[in-house]
């Protein structure tokens, strides 16, 4: 069975300062993964995916996470935060097997002006 | 575009009163899923189907059912609605190659 485990539920930050959201993940099997954002009022978008490759993955609006296989982790994270990045964020992840996606319980990203 | 549609948006019902949630893809998808979204508790898979007439249950099946007659809709019945339903409900789709998921924008059910 997979897990996704979101270290953070809230992550307050101020305007311009760097920020990191933690995800850690259980799988017996080679996965997929994914972050997504949930914009308020909206529905959840795609921000980067790890399919392959290169560990480091960069994805919309500045944000970058990296695979980190042997500590089964996904950090995302972004140099210099703005206030329009105040959401909510989901770390996923799906076997490479199959179609099922898991996903985290999410962190809110509050930014302050 | 590439889209995912659901109706409607918003809906307050009572207990007991049959409900349907439409979802509809343009993006000729076999994978679909319905997940329900609650604080604290992230997004969990109620049903999914992986092409016509070919459905399972998720996560978190008690008090849904689900249809998959034609390969873009795939949608999520409630025969008999409670307030432990109360929630915010996503439809998406998946397919090649990268096989992330599109969501649509949600629907709020409030049961009372």
């Amino acid at each position: 069975a997979q897990s996704v485990t979101q270290l953070d539920s809230q992550v307050p930050v101020f305007e311009e300062a760097p920020v990191e959201l933690r995800c850690n993940y259980s799988s017996s099997v080679s996965v997929y993964l994914f972050w997504y954002v949930q914009y308020p009022n909206q529905g959840l978008q795609l921000l980067l995916k790890y399919l392959s490759g290169s560990t480091l993955v960069k994805g919309i609006n500045g944000f970058e996470a990296e695979f980190n296989k042997s500590q089964t982790s996904f950090h995302l994270r972004k140099p210099s935060v703005h206030i329009s990045d105040t959401a909510e964020y989901f770390c996923a992840v799906r076997n490479t097997g199959g179609f099922k996606t898991i996903f985290g319980a999410g962190t809110r990203l509050f930014v302050k002006a | 575009e590439a889209q995912v549609t659901q109706n409607p948006r918003y809906l307050i019902t009572v207990t007991g009163k049959k409900l349907t949630v439409t979802c509809s893809q343009n993006m000729n998808h076999e994978y679909m899923s319905w997940y329900r979204q609650d604080p604290g508790l992230g997004l969990r898979q109620i049903y999914y189907s992986m092409n016509v007439e070919v459905t399972d249950k998720g996560d978190v099946p008690e008090g849904y059912k689900v249809s998959r007659k034609e390969k873009r809709n795939f949608p999520l019945i409630l025969e008999s609605p409670s307030p432990n339903q109360t929630s915010l409900y996503f439809c998406a789709s998946t397919g090649p190659p990268s096989y992330e998921q599109y969501f649509g924008p949600g629907t709020r059910l409030t049961v009372t």
